[in-house]
Order: C-alpha cells, then structure tokens, then sequence
C-alpha cells in the first residue's frame, strides 16, 4: 500500500524559507520510474504543481517559481523535501505530495499526501 | 504553457443523474489527461487517467473521453458519495496544469 504524508510548518512569517518533508513508503525512490512531485493549493482554489523528482535524481520546478524552489530526496529515508525561500501571504495554502509512476509518459499522480495546510503571516 | 478550462465551474444536479463536466486543453495533448475528485479538507483522488482509462477500485458509472483537446467526465448516475469538486490535469511537457475545477452540488 502507498502513502504518503507531508509534514512542515503551519504558520511561516513572509520573507522566511518553507521546508516542507514528505516520507512516504510502499515504493522506493530508488526504482526505476518513480517520481514525487509537490503541488499546492490555495484556500478555495485550484491545484497548481511546483516540483518534482525522480528516481534518477532529475529534477523539474514549475518555471515561474523555479529561483525559489528546491527539491530533493533522501532515498535511504523514503524522503523528498521541497524548500520555498521568501515566503509570501500569496504562498498559503495546502501542500501536497503526490506519487507518479513514468511508465510510457504517464506523469498523473495516483497516491497524494494528506496535505499540509501553511499559513504565511507576519 | 498549455492552459486547461473546465466548465462549468458549478454544477447542480440530482442523485440518479448523468453528469458530463468537460474540460478543454488549449493546444494538443493527446490523451495525456487524468481526472480527479476532491473532496472538503481531503486531498485529490485520481479516477481516469489516459483520458478514459479507470482507475483501479473507481466505479464504472465513471468514464472518460476525448475529441480532438475537448475532454468529458461522465458520471452515469450521480451517487451521494460524488457531490464533489472535478479536476482535469495535462501531462503532455511541462509545466503540468490542472484546470479550475468543477463543484458538483446537490439540487
């Protein structure tokens, strides 16, 4: 069984950088194919996907948040941590972690973290 | 970058219903689409992938299709359990996109 759980902060002051951690299991980072991505969503908004990595450790950021993002893995930890510098009240919302699998191009996501609901205010 | 519109945004509907929610691509993606339903405070969940293909344990009263970049969820008779928002998502290059989303409401 996969899943997944994002874990982080709730509240973030603006300007300060997010680190937000997803551990997952049922699947290893390290096979073939398999890739994590963070998409986020604000209150009563639409989903828009920020990041993802995959097994081979390639890595591909929504463009126009590409100079704040950073996203990584610990694949010994079953981990994939996103970082976001300068945080802004525009930032809040729910993160989410999200499993795909590249078989023949497929990139949906079909196992998604809970969600980490992070509020940015001063 | 490729731009997803759903309509409609809202839709009312009864239990027993068919309901169709579509989604247009603004360039061609072939049948690189899936679709997804969210639930309050609950995170996505994905139901059709490929554009019409099931995922596994999702109820066959949900389908899929595509006509050249216009894509149509069909839920063939709406249960209690689907009064739910619909996304559609691209994977055809990057950046991935998600539409707006539809609210399906009880009438």
């Amino acid at each position: 069984q996969v899943t997944l759980r994002e874990s982080g902060p709730a509240l973030v002051r603006p300007t300060q950088t997010l680190t937000l951690t997803c551990t997952f299991s049922g699947f290893s980072l390290a096979t073939r194919g398999m890739c994590v991505s963070w998409i986020r969503q604000p209150p009563g908004k639409a989903l828009e996907w920020l990041a993802r990595i995959d097994w081979d450790d390639d890595k591909h950021y929504l463009r126009s948040l590409k100079t704040r993002l950073t996203i990584s893995k610990d694949t010994s930890r079953n981990q994939v941590v996103l970082t976001m510098t300068n945080m802004d009240s525009v930032d809040t919302g729910t993160y989410y972690c999200a499993r795909s699998v590249a078989a023949g191009g497929n990139f949906f996501f079909d196992s998604w973290g809970q969600g980490a609901l992070v509020t940015v205010s001063s | 970058d490729i731009e997803m519109t759903q309509s409609p945004s809202t839709l009312s509907a009864s239990v027993g219903d068919r309901v169709t929610i579509s989604c247009r691509a603004s360039q061609y993606i072939d049948n690189w689409l899936a679709w997804y339903q969210q639930k309050p405070g609950r995170a996505p969940t994905l139901l059709i992938y490929g554009a019409s293909n099931l995922q596994g344990g999702v109820p066959s009263r949900f389908s899929g299709s595509r006509s050249g970049t216009d894509f149509t969820l069909t839920i063939s008779s709406l249960q209690p359990d689907d009064f739910a928002t619909y996304y559609c998502q691209h994977y055809n290059g990057y950046p991935w996109t998600f539409g707006q989303g539809t609210k399906v409401e009880i009438k």
